[in-house]
């Protein structure tokens, strides 16, 4: 069964430190992946996705994301953070290869940035 | 402008009343539409895919008598809950998505509406 795997709860960091947040699926097929952030009482915005081609992803904000398909991973990375990236960071993915493809979200990690 | 919109974004509701909230697809049409719940401090849990012309596919754990949906139109799919409780009081967010050969799936989520039970 499809399935995203977040295995960092809670990261606190101080600014400027790097981040990196680890993303696990679960499916051998298609497979589109996604990392989504959320501000305190905002809406999920897009940082960046993978569908095919470099495996190395730039999204907004100066975030990246590495595919390694041998170990189902897309693990998010920013090599500085500052206390604005505080938020909540989801792993998605999509499989299939369609429209009808189901989407679905890791739990989640709170990163918390230290001023 | 948004793709997808939601409506409403607030509804508070008394306890076993019904409740529908609404789903459009503005730029294209969608034959399949995904309901999602959200508790605060929670990742999206998703709940139902909404299929156009047919029965909604619900995920396990979620009862497909008090989570009615209804996808009748290519832009339109309505997510009732029915005999609502408080502990059905989260944030529900639609999506929709677009898929190409080129870039894969695109999604576009509804701005989300928070439900209320009181």
């Amino acid at each position: 069964a499809q399935s995203v795997s977040q295995h960092n709860h809670h990261v606190i960091l101080s600014e400027a430190a790097s981040l990196e947040l680890g993303c696990n699926y679960s499916y051998g097929g298609t497979v589109n992946l996604f990392w989504y952030v959320q501000y305190p009482g905002q809406h999920l915005q897009l940082l960046l996705k993978y569908f095919s081609g470099d495996p190395l992803v730039k999204g907004i904000k100066g975030f990246e994301a590495e595919f390694i398909k041998s170990k189902f991973s897309f693990n998010l990375r920013k090599p500085s953070v500052q206390w604005s990236d505080t938020a909540e960071y989801f792993c998605a993915s999509a499989s299939g290869g369609s429209s009808a493809s189901k989407i679905i979200f890791g739990s989640g990690t709170r990163l918390s940035i230290r001023p | 402008g948004a793709v997808v919109s939601q409506h409403p974004s607030w509804v508070i509701c008394k306890s076993g009343t019904s409740v529908k909230i609404e789903c459009r697809s503005l730029d294209f049409q969608a034959t399949t539409m995904f309901w999602y719940r959200q508790f605060p401090k929670q990742s999206l849990m998703l709940m139902a895919t909404s299929n156009e012309g047919s029965k909604a596919t619900y995920e396990q754990g979620v009862e497909k008598d008090k989570f009615l949906i209804n996808h009748a139109s290519l832009t339109l799919s309505t997510l009732t809950v029915t005999s609502a409780h408080p502990e059905d009081s989260s944030f529900y967010i639609c999506s929709a998505s677009w898929y190409s050969t080129a870039s894969g799936n695109t999604i576009y989520f509804g701005e989300g509406s928070w439900l209320t039970v009181v």
